[in-house]
């Protein structure tokens, strides 16, 4: 089974700073995908970036950036340049290729602060 | 992009009613679709893996009678909580998996947060 661990229950960050969001998961399957969700007040899951486990070049989407490191089994997400919209509940999420279904981690709580 | 939605929003039903939600995908066949539940500030737990035409695949420790799944077309799933009680009180997300495409992520749709009294 897979298994997902954000250890940040929650963070804070000043706008405009970088903040880092720490992700780890457990898996022997080889052909895999990961992804860093957003969830802000509404609820609704909005898909932040995505990195397929083949690649060894890190994501990027405009602020967003991963680290991913497969040996170590660990992805996090960075956040630059913090702004207020950015306050959210962020998910770190696994998927195996051929499953489908996504594993979720326990979720960090962000808070941009003005 | 792909569209998922997830209908009713919210719901308020009295003990022992049944209650249905539907969960559509709007510009894509969703082959596979995904239930989930989410209790306040905790994670997605997975109900529930539901593929068109065939009987949904249940997790270990969801109560097949209680949560009922039908995916009777490529565009559409329903849940239906049957007999709910006041600890059914969640939010349920769905999400849905393009099949023919290559795209690897599912779309949510919006939730559905439900209240037994």
């Amino acid at each position: 089974a897979q298994t997902v661990t954000q250890s940040q229950p929650e963070m804070s960050v000043q706008e405009a700073e970088t903040v880092t969001l720490s992700c780890t998961y457990d898996t022997s399957e080889n052909n895999y995908y990961l992804f860093w969700y957003k969830q802000p007040p509404s609820r609704q899951m909005i898909l932040v970036i995505r990195q397929e486990a083949y690649k060894q070049q890190n994501a990027t989407e405009n602020r967003f950036s991963v680290n991913f490191q497969k040996a170590a089994k660990s992805f996090s997400l960075k956040i630059s340049d913090s702004q207020l919209g950015d306050t959210a509940m962020y998910f770190c999420a696994f998927m195996i290729e051929w499953a489908g279904k996504s594993t979720f981690g326990d979720g960090t709580t962000l808070t941009v602060k003005p | 992009g792909a569209v998922v939605s997830q209908h009713p929003s919210w719901v308020i039903c009295k003990s022992g009613t049944s209650v249905k939600i539907e969960c559509r995908s709007l510009d894509f066949q969703a082959t596979t679709m995904f239930w989930y539940r989410q209790f306040p500030k905790q994670s997605l737990m997975l109900m529930a893996t539901s593929n068109e035409g065939s009987k949904a695949t249940y997790e270990q420790g969801v109560e097949k009678d209680k949560f009922l799944i039908n995916h009777a077309s490529l565009t559409l799933s329903t849940l239906t909580v049957t007999s709910a009680h006041p600890e059914d009180s969640s939010f349920y997300i769905c999400s849905a998996r393009d099949g023919f495409q290559t795209s690897t992520e599912a779309f949510f749709g919006q939730g559905t947060r439900l209240t037994v009294v």
